[in-house]
């Protein structure tokens, strides 16, 4: 059974902090590795990774994939308390069919105080 | 908005009634997927739709629940002689099922809780 490891899982720092959040998985057929972000709602999307190695970035926001040792990274430079939230890393699989479900890990909690 | 929508967004029922729940995918999405999400945990995955066909549903989905997306487009996922143990926020998500984006993007939840 695909399986997705997010650490810490919860995470406190001040603003203007910069924060690193992991996420490690492990599946028989991997496609994909994408991060969300949530808020007291339903989940909103950040980045899709498919590469090994190339990094993805919004604003403060970046990610990177690594397919060898099965990992990923989000950090987020100069936290602002808008950045709290749970960040959600899912993996999705490859196509052994014609489904895309998705395997979510339990998420870390970031807290962002001023 | 055209973003995924969900309806209602908060439901209480008590044990044992039905309850039934409304999704519109973005709307030249062909895929939908239902997920369940508790406290503390990651959303998982309970069924999914190609257009109109329901082409997989998780062991999570017992024979109590169903989902339906008649015509391709809204779908719905109906629970019967709900438990207590059903009390989650069940979220929608959509996709465009082209094989270059896997990318779901989430509708806001219908937030259960059964006394």
């Amino acid at each position: 059974e695909d399986k997705v490891v997010q650490s810490p899982l919860s995470l406190v720092v001040h603003e203007g902090d910069t924060v690193t959040l992991n996420c490690s998985y492990e599946v028989t057929n991997f496609r994909s590795l994408l991060w969300y972000k949530q808020e007291k709602k339903a989940p909103t999307f950040l980045f899709m990774l498919t590469s090994s190695g190339i990094e993805k970035k919004s604003g403060r926001l970046s990610s990177i994939l690594d397919k060898k040792e099965l990992f990923s990274i989000l950090n987020i430079t100069a936290t602002q308390t808008g950045d709290s939230a749970v960040y959600l890393c899912a993996v999705a699989p490859g196509e052994g069919g014609s489904n895309y479900k998705l395997t979510f890990g339990k998420g870390t909690l970031l807290t962002v105080n001023p | 908005d055209t973003g995924v929508s969900q309806d209602p967004r908060h439901k209480i029922t008590k044990r044992g009634q039905n309850v039934t729940f409304r999704c519109d995918p973005i709307s030249e999405h062909n895929r939908l997927y239902w997920y369940r999400q508790t406290l503390g945990q990651g959303p998982e995955f309970l069924t999914y739709f190609q257009n109109e066909a329901q082409l997989e549903k998780s062991r999570l989905l017992s024979d109590r629940f169903s989902a339906e997306r008649p015509k391709g487009s809204f779908s719905t996922l109906e629970i019967q002689r709900t438990e207590q143990g059903d009390s989650a926020m069940y979220l929608c998500a959509s996709s465009s099922g082209t094989r270059s984006s896997v990318a779901q993007y989430f509708g806001p939840g219908t937030r259960l809780l059964v006394l």
